[in-house]
C-alpha cells in the first residue's frame, strides 16, 4: 500500500522563480494538506484541499497556491520566490468522507504525512 | 485560537532510561491532540492521538500520553528510551470543527545516549 508519494525531492531555486510541487496521496484517502517546515520550525499549515476547493488557508501570502485533480493528487506552486521560502514542504493526506457521507468529527482524522520536497532558494 | 508549546527543544536521556516530553496546548474548544514523530530526512509518522476517549493514550514503539485538562497538557513519556527513539518528536493539537488543520510546536529534539 504506497503511502504518500512527493516530487521532487529536493530542488534549488532562485529568488523570484517560480516553484512547482507535486503530492499523490494514500491509497483510499481523497483530502491533500500542505504544510511549510522551516528548519528548526515545527511544521505550518499552508492550505487543505477537498474535492478539488481549496478547503483551509493558513496564514501564507497569496503567492502559495495550488491545486487538486480529481485523481485526489495535488499540486503546490509558490511565485516569486523568496529566501524565507526555503524549508521542507510537507503534504499530508487523509480521509475526509466515506461511502459519500462526511467523516465525523474530522478533527480526529489522523495525517499521513509525505517525506517532503526540500526547496532552497538561492 | 490554538496553539502548542513544546518545553525544551533538546533532551538527552540514557539508553534505558525514562523518556519525557512535554507538551501544553492552548485552545479555545475541546482538542484533539496528537504526537507525531520525524526521523532525519523523512516526513512524519503518528505516534499517538488523543480524541477524548481514555485519557491515557498509548501508542507505537511504547509510548504513551496522558491528557490532563486542568494543567492543558499532554506530555509524552517512554518508560525505557532505546537508541532508535532518536529523532525529533512534534506535539500538534485540532480543533473538533470542519476540517483537520493541525497546530503543531517546534518539536523537541530527543537524544539517547549509550
Amino acid at each position: 500500500d504506497a503511502g504518500v508519494t512527493q516530487s521532487p525531492t529536493h530542488l534549488i531555486k532562485t529568488r523570484g522563480q517560480q516553484v512547482t510541487l507535486r503530492c499523490s496521496p494514500k491509497s483510499g484517502h481523497d483530502t491533500v494538506s500542505w504544510y511549510q517546515q522551516a528548519l528548526g520550525q515545527g511544521p505550518q499549515f499552508i492550505f487543505q484541499y477537498y474535492e478539488e476547493e481549496e478547503r483551509q488557508r493558513g496564514n501564507f501570502p497569496d503567492r502559495f497556491s495550488g491545486h487538486q485533480f480529481p485523481n485526489y493528487s495535488s499540486e503546490l506552486n509558490v511565485n516569486a520566490l523568496l529566501l524565507g521560502d526555503s524549508a521542507l514542504y510537507l503534504c499530508a493526506s487523509s480521509l475526509m468522507s466515506s461511502g459519500g457521507q462526511r467523516i465525523i468529527p474530522v478533527g480526529a482524522n489522523v495525517l499521513t504525512f509525505g517525506a517532503g520536497s526540500r526547496l532552497t532558494v538561492l | 485560537a490554538q496553539s502548542v508549546t513544546q518545553l525544551g527543544s533538546h533532551v538527552s536521556v540514557s539508553e534505558g532510561a525514562l523518556v519525557l516530553l512535554r507538551c501544553n496546548y492552548s485552545s479555545s474548544v475541546p482538542p484533539y491532540l496528537f504526537w507525531y514523530v520525524q526521523y532525519p530526512n523523512q516526513g512524519l509518522q503518528l505516534l499517538l492521538k488523543y480524541t477524548s476517549a481514555a485519557t491515557l493514550v498509548k501508542g507505537i514503539n511504547g509510548f504513551e500520553a496522558e491528557f490532563k485538562k486542568s494543567e492543558t497538557s499532554f506530555h509524552l513519556t517512554k518508560p525505557s528510551a532505546h537508541m532508535s527513539d532518536a529523532a525529533e518528536y512534534f506535539c500538534a493539537v485540532s480543533a473538533k470543527t470542519y476540517g483537520n488543520k493541525l497546530v503543531f510546536g517546534a518539536g523537541t529534539i530527543l537524544r539517547v545516549k549509550s
